[in-house]
């Protein structure tokens, strides 16, 4: 099974301040179709997650472009340019490349 | 609007099953794979495995290949994923997700208890 390895395990930040949120994979995601299926997700508390980017750094219609995914093969990025309150939740990546899909451990991010 | 509406909180005694339901809404289901996740207490997203509704092909995750059964009625535009012999590490929030995780459903918490 492929491994996502998030880093780091958790963020506490001020509103307005930058984040940055790793996730490397054990394997290349880049699939045969061209593609690489390497996806983000924030769980907000108490909720089910929800979209943000797909295919790396394709950020869904509704999705503030403060957020940021880039990275290829084995390594990958989500950032955040200036974090809002409402930014607050665990960051997934996963991966729908190879199967089964597996997620990342999660990254929690916290408002100071 | 999409929409994926799941079936309500469930208490399982060790060894029975359960169904699940998700109601897809504002988007038929044979255009996608309907995914199945869940989330043990405190814990993170794990994959059970994915269904094609328009020709009932599945795909699961090793572990859950004699736990898990994912159908689809597509004339309902509904998943389902039954949980068979039930046990307390089967406590758990079961997600449904259309691919690639573009929507989610609220999740259903299944409980295994005598």
């Amino acid at each position: 099974d492929v491994v996502m390895t998030q880093t780091p395990v958790s963020l506490s930040l001020a509103i307005g301040q930058p984040a940055s949120i790793s996730c490397k994979s054990s394997q290349s995601l880049l699939g045969t179709s061209g593609k690489t299926f390497l996806n983000w997700i924030l769980q907000r508390p108490g909720q089910s997650p929800k979209r943000l980017i797909y295919q790396v750094s394709k950020l869904y219609s509704e999705v503030p472009d403060r957020f940021s995914g880039s990275g290829s093969e084995t390594e990958f990025t989500l950032k955040i340019s200036r974090v809002e309150a409402e930014d607050l939740g665990v960051y997934y990546c996963w991966q729908g490349t190879h199967f089964p899909l597996t997620f990342g451990s999660g990254t929690k991010l916290e408002i100071k | 609007e999409v929409q994926l509406q799941q079936s309500g909180a469930e208490l399982g005694k060790p060894g029975t099953s359960v169904k699940l339901s998700c109601k897809v809404s504002g988007y038929n289901i044979r255009n996608t794979y309907m995914h199945w996740v869940n989330q043990r207490p405190g814990k993170g997203l794990e994959w059970i495995g994915r269904i094609d509704p328009a020709n009932g092909n599945t795909i699961y995750a090793e572990k859950f290949k004699s736990k898990a059964t994912l159908t689809a009625d597509t004339s309902s535009n509904t998943a389902y994923m039954q949980l068979s012999q039930l046990k307390s590490d089967d406590t758990a929030i079961y997600f449904c997700a259309m691919d690639p995780g573009a929507y989610w459903g609220q999740g259903t918490l299944v409980t295994v208890s005598s």
